[in-house]
């Protein structure tokens, strides 16, 4: 079936260090989304990806999407204790309204 | 604040009972996507609602069914529960059935004993 590998699972920075998550899928991609997840919250909509090898930057953060369209990754530069919390991909297949598969998630966390 | 609430925070029950989750969509959104979430997981997509019909499902049994209200509210509805659908329930609000951007709401955390 359709699947979003992500990885790590678990990064553990020191304040000022980089961060980077990935996501993979076998088949191609509509579309994928990112979202954030802080402690005991609840996903937060961060941005979506549609074009091949489309990159776009927020402050900080910085994401790809492949050229074939199969995998994207997030990257934080010099992270900071706000960064803290579950990074998460979710790739739509089957065309704008397929449904969204998520990946298992990054859970960042940044040492002061 | 996403503006998207649901109802209640936390529940208890038992294997075997009903539940129904409720789900307050932003001021203007016409579609509802519920998802469950297991401790250390990503969401997972249960079924979405668009204008009172259901619009896409996930791999989840029939037990889980849902509605959606005129006013574009939403409930979730598990019937025979099992100890395995311990998790959050997350509902999420959107413009439009492509959801680009969805606004999630703080989630129900249900555990079954």
């Amino acid at each position: 079936g359709q699947q979003v590998m992500q990885i790590p699972q678990y990064q553990h920075v020191q304040e000022g260090e980089d961060f980077t998550t990935y996501c993979n899928s076998s088949t191609t991609l509509s579309n994928i989304q990112w979202y954030k997840q802080r402690p005991g919250g609840h996903p937060v909509f961060l941005i979506q990806l549609v074009k091949s090898g489309e990159v776009k930057k927020q402050k900080r953060l910085t994401f790809q999407f492949g050229e074939a369209k199969k995998n994207s990754s997030l990257h934080i530069t010099a992270t900071q204790t706000t960064d803290v919390g579950t990074y998460f991909c979710a790739g739509r297949y089957g065309g704008s309204q397929g449904n969204l598969i998520f990946g298992k998630g990054t859970k960042l966390s940044v040492k002061p | 604040e996403t503006g998207v609430t649901q109802s209640p925070t936390h529940l208890i029950k038992t294997r075997g009972q009903q539940v129904t989750l409720r789900c307050s969509s932003q001021s203007g959104h016409n579609t509802v996507s519920w998802y469950q979430q297991a401790l250390g997981q990503g969401p997972q997509f249960i079924f979405q609602y668009y204008r009172e019909e259901e619009n896409g499902r996930g791999n989840f049994p029939p037990r889980f069914s849902g509605l959606q209200f005129p006013n574009y509210s939403s409930e979730l509805n598990v019937n025979a529960l099992e100890l395995d659908d311990s998790a959050l329930y997350l509902c999420a609000s959107s413009l439009n059935p492509a959801r680009e951007t969805q606004y999630f709401g703080p989630g129900t955390r249900l555990l079954v004993l």
